[in-house]
């Protein structure tokens, strides 16, 4: 069964070195999002990506972080100076279509020390 | 601002104890209600997706309902293997983003 794969599973980082996060999503899907989960807390949306462009994003979504599509199957989230509360588990998820039939990969854990 | 509370936070069955999970939502015009399970450590895996009220959906021991206001997830006769945390997300009219609801921990006994 096809499936959304993330690398890597667990990452530790210092506060204010930049990280990046890959993503394979489904092969025949055209959409692709970012969501997070810190401990404990509800999964909140980051960014949805469509056609090589950001197609919404939240609040959450500032400056410190970039999406991008660098090639035909990748997809990777940049933080480019991580904080303390930018520790989360990030998920990485793709859909067919503009629905919300997501499928969710198994996420990547970033630790902030 | 969309909203989306689930009831209760946590509930401990035994097995074949039949029981209903709530989701209690606000949305500027609801485009999906969507179920996922979640295991401990893992992504959420998508269970069913409710577009209209009065429309239901089943798979294995598993009924999901929705009104205007709120969705109902039936699990009847549960298995241990049906413990999970159980996420519900709302979908608005022109939005992508799904927001959460925090999830019911579900366990069951055997």
């Amino acid at each position: 069964e096809p499936e959304v794969t993330q690398t890597p599973s667990h990452q530790v980082t210092q506060m204010g070195q930049e990280v990046i996060l890959r993503c394979v999503p489904i092969s025949n899907h055209l959409y692709f999002y970012w969501y997070r989960q810190i401990l404990g807390q509800k999964v909140e949306f980051l960014v949805s990506f469509y056609n090589n462009e950001i197609s919404e994003k939240s609040e959450i979504f500032d400056d410190q972080f970039s999406v991008e599509r660098p090639d035909g199957s990748n997809f990777t989230l940049k933080i480019r100076s991580t904080k303390l509360e930018d520790s989360a588990m990030y998920f990485c998820a793709s859909s067919e279509g503009w629905a919300g039939e997501l499928f969710f990969g198994e996420g990547s854990r970033l630790t902030v020390l | 601002e969309d909203q989306v509370t689930q009831s209760p936070e946590a509930l401990r069955l035994q097995e074949g104890e039949s029981s209903s999970l709530n989701c209690s939502y606000t949305v500027s015009g609801l485009r999906g209600l969507f179920w996922y399970r979640q295991d401990p450590g893992k992504g959420p895996e998508f269970l069913f997706t409710l577009y209209s009220a009065g429309e239901e959906k089943e798979k294995e021991r598993l009924k999901a309902t929705l009104t205007k206001k709120e969705s109902f997830l039936h699990i009847t006769a549960p298995k241990p293997e049906d413990s999970a945390t159980y996420l519900c997300a709302v979908q608005a009219q022109g939005a992508q983003k799904l927001v959460f609801g925090q999830g019911t921990r579900l366990t069951i006994n055997p």
